[in-house]
C-alpha cells in the first residue's frame, strides 16, 4: 500500500538559514509526488510536482526539492528561509489514475527572528 | 487561484443531527474530492467523484455519502454526526491526467458537541 512519512512534526530555523523537510514515499511504481504548503486558516497550495525526468524540481517561493528513487525520498529544500515561510508543508503521493493522493502527516515549520 | 468556495466555512452541531457541507467549482473540473484534516494524519481522503453522479469511497468514507448532480456541486453529508467527525473538511478539485495536481477550497470547520 502507498504511504507517505515525514518524520519531523515540527522544525524550527533561524530567518535566512537554510530549510531541508524530510519526505519518504512507499509505492511500488513511479510515484507521482507533490509538496504542498498550508497557512493558517487556509487550504492547501502547490509548491511543486514530481512525474519524470530531472530529478531535482523547482518550485515557487524559491523551494526546490529531489527525488531520490534509491532511498525513496523527496526532499523539499530552501537556500535562505523567509519568514513568511512559517506553515505546515506536506508531502503527497499519487497513484496512476490519480484519484487517490496519500498525504503525509506535515510538518510545521516554526521561523526564529 | 482556482474558483473553489465551501460552505458553510464554520459549523457547530449536535451529535445526532444530519449535516451536509457544499463544494462550487467555477473550473468546470470533472475530479472533485473530500478531504478530512485531523492533528498527526495530514489530509485523508473521505470521497471522490470522477463525474455527474459517479463516485467513489476514499480510505475514510463510513459514516459519510456523498453527491453530484452538476459538475461544479459535491455535496458531503454526515448522516448522524458524531463527534469523531470534528475536524476541518476540505474539498478539492483537479483536471484529468496521473499529474494534475489538486487545488483546495479553504476548508469547513466543522465541530460536533
Amino acid at each position: 500500500a502507498q504511504s507517505v512519512t515525514q518524520p519531523d512534526i515540527h522544525i524550527t530555523v533561524s530567518e535566512g538559514a537554510s530549510l531541508e523537510l524530510r519526505c519518504n514515499y512507499s509505492y511500488g511504481a513511479t510515484p507521482y509526488l507533490f509538496w504542498y504548503v498550508q497557512s493558517p486558516g487556509q487550504g492547501l497550495q502547490l509548491l511543486l510536482k514530481y512525474f519524470s525526468g530531472d530529478t531535482l524540481v523547482q518550485g515557487i517561493k524559491g523551494f526546490e526539492a529531489e527525488f531520490k528513487r534509491s532511498q525513496s525520498s523527496f526532499n523539499l529544500r530552501k537556500p535562505s528561509v523567509h519568514w513568511s515561510d512559517a506553515a505546515e508543508y506536506f508531502c503527497a503521493v499519487t497513484n496512476t489514475g490519480g484519484f487517490k493522493t496519500i498525504f503525509g502527516a506535515g510538518t510545521r515549520l516554526f521561523v526564529k527572528a | 487561484d482556482a474558483g473553489i468556495t465551501q460552505s458553510p466555512r464554520h459549523k457547530v452541531t449536535e451529535t445526532g443531527t444530519p449535516v451536509t457541507l457544499r463544494c462550487h467549482q467555477t473550473e468546470n473540473h470533472r475530479y472533485m474530492y473530500w478531504y478530512r484534516q485531523d492533528p498527526g494524519h495530514g489530509l485523508r481522503l473521505i470521497h471522490y467523484s470522477y463525474g455527474v453522479k459517479d463516485t467513489d469511497k476514499g480510505e475514510v468514507s463510513d459514516g459519510y455519502s456523498v453527491s453530484r448532480s452538476k459538475t461544479e456541486d459535491f455535496l458531503l453529508t454526515l448522516e448522524s454526526a458524531t463527534s469523531s467527525q470534528t475536524s476541518v473538511y476540505f474539498c478539492a478539485i483537479s483536471g484529468t491526467g496521473d499529474n494534475s495536481p489538486l487545488h483546495f477550497g479553504n476548508g469547513t470547520r466543522l465541530t460536533v458537541t
